[in-house]
């Protein structure tokens, strides 16, 4: 009964490619992540979701395109996939209306870019 | 610009010992700090948290200490156990452009040495 899900778990692709990852959470969260851990290990924020709403978006290539069909689900679209995009990319869930700042990650989605 | 620090990659104690981990922070409007654990292939778990208004929160074995004047916080479990190797993140959050945005330390790894 996996709370926050993500699909793939690997994915290995060429450059040049389109990618997407879906993700999905059944907590009944209204806001929605996602992150990228790099080669150092630095977890860091690519764009926040609060009700299907974008709320964060930092300064990631618009190359990277995040999409929220619904408030359950925050899939993440890579076009033109790069060298660096290769990483592990998490994403989280957290009931931010409620006062509740702990998020809920997924898995992790360890992309490479061959 | 790391606004949130852990500087020690990794700290290895007994079993039974206590552990304590450090994170420094520069960003003074930070409000909630939080604790996260990793193991490998997995995404991060929450284990604890603290609100800037408050200098100390204990769940079971985890203890978090809050200096807002040092801008500084620690972990501290006790007893550990083995189960307690992983990788810990400490995080920050401030509420920024409407909502609560996250900065996450590059981690401590833990080993219990049983």
């Amino acid at each position: 009964d996996t709370a926050v899900s993500q699909t793939p778990k690997y994915l290995v692709t060429q450059m040049g490619n389109d990618k997407s990852i879906k993700c999905e959470q059944n907590l009944g969260h209204d806001t929605m992540y996602w992150y990228k851990q790099d080669s150092k290990k630095f977890l860091k924020i690519m764009f926040s979701y609060n009700n299907k709403e974008l709320i964060i978006n930092e300064t990631v290539p618009n190359r990277f395109s995040p999409k929220s069909p619904d408030k359950a689900h925050l899939n993440l679209h890579i076009n033109s996939l790069e060298l660096g995009d290769s990483a592990v990319y998490f994403c989280a869930s957290s009931h931010l209306s409620g006062g509740r700042h702990e998020q809920y990650f997924g898995p992790g989605t360890r992309l490479t870019v061959t | 610009d790391q606004q949130v620090k852990q500087n020690s990659p990794s700290l290895s104690v007994q079993e039974g010992r206590i552990s304590i981990l450090n994170c420094d922070y520069t960003n003074s409007m930070f409000d909630y700090f939080l604790w996260y654990k990793k193991y490998p292939a997995e995404g991060p778990t929450f284990l604890i948290s603290i609100s800037s208004i408050k200098d100390k929160n204990e769940d079971g074995r985890f203890t978090v200490f809050l200096n807002k004047s040092a801008k500084h916080l620690s972990l501290h479990i006790v007893p550990s156990q083995p189960g307690d190797s992983a990788v810990y993140f400490c995080a920050a959050s401030a509420f920024t452009s409407g909502t609560y945005k996250y900065i996450f330390g590059t981690g401590t790894r833990l080993k219990v040495l049983a």
